[in-house]
């Protein structure tokens, strides 16, 4: 089946450590989005690309990086630098970022502080 | 500035019919997407509106009045597998490029 998996489902990182987000779509969607959701707060746009090795800064990319080397998937990297990890990240894909394309969201990773 | 409001919470009666408003101000507008998304689980695409009107899909219809900057969802025959949140999201040209603003989410809870 077509989808967009998101690995670990649950994720901790200690004090000063990088750690990696998982996003892979079999969709052949070429824009790939990730998002951050905070309890009380909307969606907000960390990173989002619209075609393989080409990436932009969303709305809150400090202390986040992505890389796009291939259409399928879409890792983030939260660094020691992102002081507030702890919340919801959700990967998303659209066929293109064309006005009418929907996003399509994978499960979701938790990541917790310890 | 870019704002999108929704009611934080809404409850309805199993069987009910219920409608979730959303209002926004934006820079610009090329559309509007309504989410379901159960606690703790991915967003699910519902609808889409760009031009004015009502866009029905069996149970769910969404309505949009650009005018207004006003849209709802009207959700019929509510079941209990309906209780989730919705989220309305509003696509500004004027914002990063394929960017989608979220609105907070409206929690339904549907009760026998």
């Amino acid at each position: 089946d077509g989808g967009i998996t998101q690995s670990p489902k649950y994720l901790f990182r200690k004090e000063g450590q990088n750690v990696t987000l998982s996003c892979e779509q079999n969709l052949n969607h070429d824009a790939m989005y990730w998002y951050r959701q905070d309890p009380g707060q909307g969606l907000r746009l960390i990173y989002y690309s619209q075609i393989v090795n080409d990436f932009q800064k969303g709305d809150i990319a400090e202390g986040y990086s992505v890389s796009r080397e291939k259409k399928e998937s879409f890792p983030l990297t939260v660094t020691s630098a992102q002081k507030n990890p702890t919340a919801f990240y959700l990967c998303a894909s659209s066929i293109t970022t064309g006005e009418n394309q929907p996003q399509h969201f994978g499960d979701g990773t938790r990541l917790s502080i310890l | 500035g870019q704002n999108i409001d929704q009611p934080t919470e809404m409850t309805a009666t199993e069987g009910a019919i219920v409608q979730i408003n959303c209002t926004y101000q934006t820079s610009g507008f090329n559309g509007l997407f309504w989410y379901q998304q159960h606690a703790g689980e991915a967003p699910t695409f519902l609808s889409y509106n760009v031009l004015d009107g009502l866009e029905e899909k069996g149970r769910f219809s969404s309505f949009l009045s650009r005018s207004k900057g006003y849209s709802y969802l009207l959700l019929k025959e509510l079941q209990m597998k309906d209780s989730a949140s919705y989220l309305c999201a509003v696509r500004d040209p004027g914002g990063s490029q394929g960017n989608l603003i979220f609105g907070k989410g409206t929690k339904l809870s549907v009760k026998p």
